[in-house]
């Protein structure tokens, strides 16, 4: 079946390094992927969309790759800060009229002071 | 800015209570979703409504129903409760024909079924 997998052991980091984070997907070729940030008792926001063609993807601190070899998508938080902690979930998308996201179970981020 | 409202962050009900939870976007999304959420499990989609009175079932739809009478309410019911639906609920919503689905989430609704 389709999957995402997520480490779901807590990533636990000194301030100001980069933080990287993984998402892999098996049995299926998603059209994107997408990043979302949870805190604690919140829901899910949207960070950042990457599509098949594309290979990076930035947003100010954040980076986002997708490498259709690898099956794998990587998130990066350069310069990371405590107020980054926080759960970051990867989410896969067919592209065509299905509106169903396939959602990894996230990773938690522990950013120390 | 609040775009997508739930209007109970925590509820504790009995087994066998009927249980509605109502979820209002101020966006004028066609699409609307309600996921639950589980450690270990990530989010599952229970149901989702690409239009008014329209409804799609997801993968774990047993147990519960829908409602969409407005084009702006989603509501999610779960008409006898059971400790195993004891979970966080997400609804969210998206536009149509973005073709990406980024979501809109709410806050969440925490239910606790005793």
């Amino acid at each position: 079946s389709q999957k995402i997998e997520q480490n779901s052991e807590a990533l636990n980091i000194q301030e100001g390094k980069t933080a990287t984070l993984t998402c892999n997907y098996t049995n299926y070729s998603p059209a994107y992927l997408q990043w979302y940030r949870q805190d604690p008792g919140r829901g899910p926001v949207f960070l950042l969309l990457i599509r098949e063609n594309e290979k990076e993807k930035r947003k100010e601190r954040l980076k986002v790759t997708f490498d259709t070899t690898l099956k794998q998508s990587l998130f990066h938080i350069t310069a990371s800060q405590p107020a980054d902690s926080a759960t970051y979930l990867c989410a896969s998308g067919r592209g065509d009229s299905s509106y169903k996201l396939i959602f990894g179970s996230g990773t938690r981020l522990l950013v120390r002071p | 800015d609040v775009k997508v409202t739930q209007s109970s962050r925590y509820l504790v009900k009995r087994t066998g209570e009927k249980v509605f939870l109502e979820c209002v976007q101020d966006m004028d999304h066609e699409n609307m979703f309600w996921y639950r959420q589980d450690p270990g499990l990530g989010l599952r989609l229970i149901y989702f409504s690409y239009d008014v009175k329209m409804k799609e079932k997801g993968d774990i739809p047993e147990g519960y129903s829908v409602s969409r009478e407005k084009k702006e309410r989603f509501s999610l019911i779960l008409e006898s409760a059971s400790t195993n639906q004891t979970s966080m609920y997400l609804c969210a919503s998206t536009p149509a024909g973005s073709g990406a689905n980024v979501l809109t989430f709410g806050a969440g609704s925490r239910l606790t079924v005793l």
